[in-house]
């Protein structure tokens, strides 16, 4: 079955530190790759996505992610977080041979903790 | 402005009761969807409908109920049959394009007492 793993459920950083958060999933043909953050107690918003085209990826808030088909992961990284970027980031996949019956499957989530 | 909207907010109910989440949606997508979200476990698929007046079981569908009776809504109903209601329940749509990207509303949290 296709699925998403998410390597690091926690990650603690300091402010102005550079940050992964890491992605694979279990198969590269045709995939749609998303990246999404979900503060305390609200609904998820895009940060950024994979469609196609270049491999490399950015959000307008400084964070970027690269789609590494040999390796099959969609890390997210930023070079200096700040502590509004603590929130929950979750990866999402769908594969674009899952026909009319296509859903994303989620990772489980990674929490990121930024300490002054 | 468009977008996803969902009420209550948070929402307190006596076990044995069902509870209908409401779900409305203004940006013309054909397909909506309806997660459960506990610590730790990521989002958990109930229920989606890829266009009206009809539906699909997601991955926990037990103790859940919906209907899409319209475009713009898909309200789902947590029955008493539904052992451990309490959660985040999230609410999203999408265009329905190959890319399924998906736009959430702000949630639900149901707490049953």
């Amino acid at each position: 079955a296709q699925s998403v793993t998410q390597l690091d459920s926690q990650v603690p950083v300091f402010e102005e530190a550079p940050v992964e958060l890491r992605c694979n999933y279990s198969s590269s043909v045709s995939v749609y790759l998303f990246w999404y953050v979900q503060y305390p107690n609200q609904g998820l918003q895009l940060l950024l996505k994979y469609l196609s085209g270049s491999t490399l990826v950015e959000s307008i808030n400084g964070f970027e992610a690269e789609f590494n088909k040999s390796q099959t992961s969609f890390h997210l990284r930023k070079p200096s977080v700040h502590i509004s970027d603590t929130a929950e980031y979750f990866c999402a996949v769908t594969w674009g041979n899952a026909g009319n019956n296509r859903k994303l499957i989620w990772g489980l989530g990674t929490s990121l903790a930024v300490n002054p | 402005d468009g977008g996803i909207t969902q009420s209550p907010k948070y929402l307190f109910r006596k076990e044995g009761q069902n509870v209908t989440l409401s779900c409305e949606q203004n940006l013309n997508h054909d397909a909506m969807y309806w997660y459960r979200q506990d610590p730790g476990q990521g989002l958990r698929l109930i229920y989606y409908s890829q266009i009206v007046n009809d539906f699909q079981k997601g991955d926990i569908a037990e103790g859940y109920s919906v209907s899409r009776e319209k475009k713009e809504s898909f309200p789902l109903t947590v029955t008493s049959a539904q052992k451990n209601p309490t959660a985040f329940y999230l609410c999203a749509s999408s265009s329905g394009s190959p890319y399924n990207e998906q736009f959430f509303g702000p949630g639900t949290r149901l707490t049953v007492l």
